[in-house]
């Protein structure tokens, strides 16, 4: 399978522990991305890659949420002393950037549940 | 600021009906692209087109076609001859152009297909 992978797949927490998700994207997409989906909306924006470096952040991601691409490939988002609100999916998807702009590949998301 | 509206959000057709799903979209770019994405109950988000906003060329891949109206700043989406595996939530989606990759989505249109 060479499409957008997340994992875990499903995560129940207690509320104030830190949890960490990864993403492994594409082969060879240069640009990762990060959105939340609450049940009933669309997925929102969290977060932007090329390559290693975070270009874009979105309000919507506080000071406990933190995103790293080290090597330029897989992606971590680690939540810290989570909160019941931050219950949600949480989608990763992966772009190829050739001088101009190209549609974005999702993986099937990994849904964490706050208790 | 970017805007998607979806105003439907659901709708149910009996197999074989003709079905549109409407969006509108507000930006201040100039140049942006729409897109239509379709999630199924597994979650992921599947890819369905992509549109540039200096081509209002209509589009058709089967049994979807989409219809782009800048001076309405539209981007509906027809279903024809529905099907009952076209059950799922469809969002459409913008982005625009410059130095930012954020894609804002709609709030969805859950479509029930019924046998």
């Amino acid at each position: 399978d060479t499409g957008v992978s997340q994992n875990p797949r499903h995560k129940i927490t207690k509320r104030g522990q830190n949890v960490t998700f990864r993403c492994d994207p594409i082969s060879e997409h240069n640009r990762l991305y990060w959105y939340r989906q609450t049940l009933g909306q669309g997925p929102e924006f969290l977060t932007y890659f090329q390559n290693e470096a975070q270009l874009e952040k979105s309000r919507l991601l506080s000071d406990r949420f933190s995103a790293e691409r080290p090597k330029g490939s897989f992606s971590t988002l680690e939540i810290q002393r989570t909160e019941q609100g931050d219950s949600a999916m949480y989608l990763c998807a992966s772009s190829l950037a050739l001088g101009g702009n190209t549609e974005a590949f999702f993986g099937q998301g990994t849904r964490l549940t706050v208790v | 600021a970017q805007k998607v509206t979806q105003a439907q959000t659901e709708i149910s057709v009996v197999e074989k009906e003709d079905v549109t799903l409407d969006c509108v979209y507000e930006t201040r770019d100039t140049t942006y692209y729409l897109f239509w994405y379709k999630q199924p109950p597994s979650g992921e988000l599947v890819f369905l087109i992509r549109r540039n906003s200096f081509d209002e060329q209509n589009e058709i891949s089967g049994r979807y076609s989409w219809n782009f109206q800048k001076s309405t700043s539209s981007f509906n989406f027809t279903i024809t001859a529905s099907q009952v595996v076209d059950s799922a939530v469809y969002f459409c989606a913008l982005r625009g152009t410059g130095g930012y990759q954020k894609v804002t989505f709609g709030i969805g249109t859950k479509l029930q297909v019924i046998p």
